[in-house]
């Protein structure tokens, strides 16, 4: 059965420097995309980033990256320079099968401390 | 502006009243979902619909209907809302995964 995993409950990151955040999956589909979400505390749900499975390069966007493991089958974002603002929960979501079927981790809540 | 449109944004109602929460996207999006959010759970998928007429159960099913008579709109049901399904409701859409998924402002249900 399709899974994605995130093991960090809660992670704190100083003001300027960069953080990852951890994400496994578990799927037997050969194609497949991975996400990757940010709510902040008004709980809107916002697309940062996304890697699809055939993909040949990790996925980056601005601040955000995805270093895309295939064969670990992980998919960890690293906010790079992190920011008051990425205070959020962030939630990384796998595409499984037929499009429109998304799975969703348990989420971190990242804190950046001033 | 691009969006999906959920409705309403709070709601209160009783156990056993019958209540649809509307979702309308106006990106001519094909795919479409419903989630539901609880704390510690992180999002979990009620339904989702990849066309017209075309719907399939997601992870938590149970207690909810869905209808995809246009493609515009993906109403959520509850026939018999139980205190259970007391939750913050998300709907989403898509034209294709690579573009990421845009998501309503959420639904924040509390059936009594």
């Amino acid at each position: 059965a399709q899974k994605i995993t995130q093991t960090q409950p809660g992670m704190f990151v100083q003001e300027k420097e960069a953080v990852t955040l951890d994400c496994t999956y578990d799927t037997s589909d050969p194609s497949y995309g991975l996400f990757w979400y940010k709510q902040p505390s008004s709980g809107e749900m916002i697309f940062l980033i996304y890697q699809g499975s055939y993909d040949q390069q990790n996925a980056t966007e601005g601040r955000y990256s995805l270093n895309f493991q295939k064969a670990r089958k992980s998919a960890n974002l690293v906010i790079s320079a992190s920011q008051l603002g990425d205070s959020a929960m962030y939630f990384c979501a796998l595409e499984r099968g037929s499009q429109g079927n998304l799975i969703f981790g348990k989420g971190t809540k990242l804190s950046v401390k001033p | 502006e691009a969006q999906v449109t959920q409705n309403p944004r709070y709601l209160i109602t009783v156990t056993g009243k019958k209540l649809t929460v509307t979702c309308s996207q106006n990106m001519n999006h094909e795919y479409m979902s419903w989630y539901r959010q609880d704390p510690g759970l992180g999002l979990r998928q009620i339904y989702y619909s990849m066309n017209v007429e075309v719907t399939d159960k997601g992870d938590v099913p149970e207690g909810y209907k869905v209808s995809r008579k246009e493609k515009r709109n993906f109403p959520l049901i509850l026939e018999s809302p139980s205190p259970n399904q007391t939750s913050l409701y998300f709907c989403a859409s898509s034209f294709r995964g690579t573009y990421g998924y845009t998501f309503g402002s959420g639904t924040r249900l509390t059936v009594v």
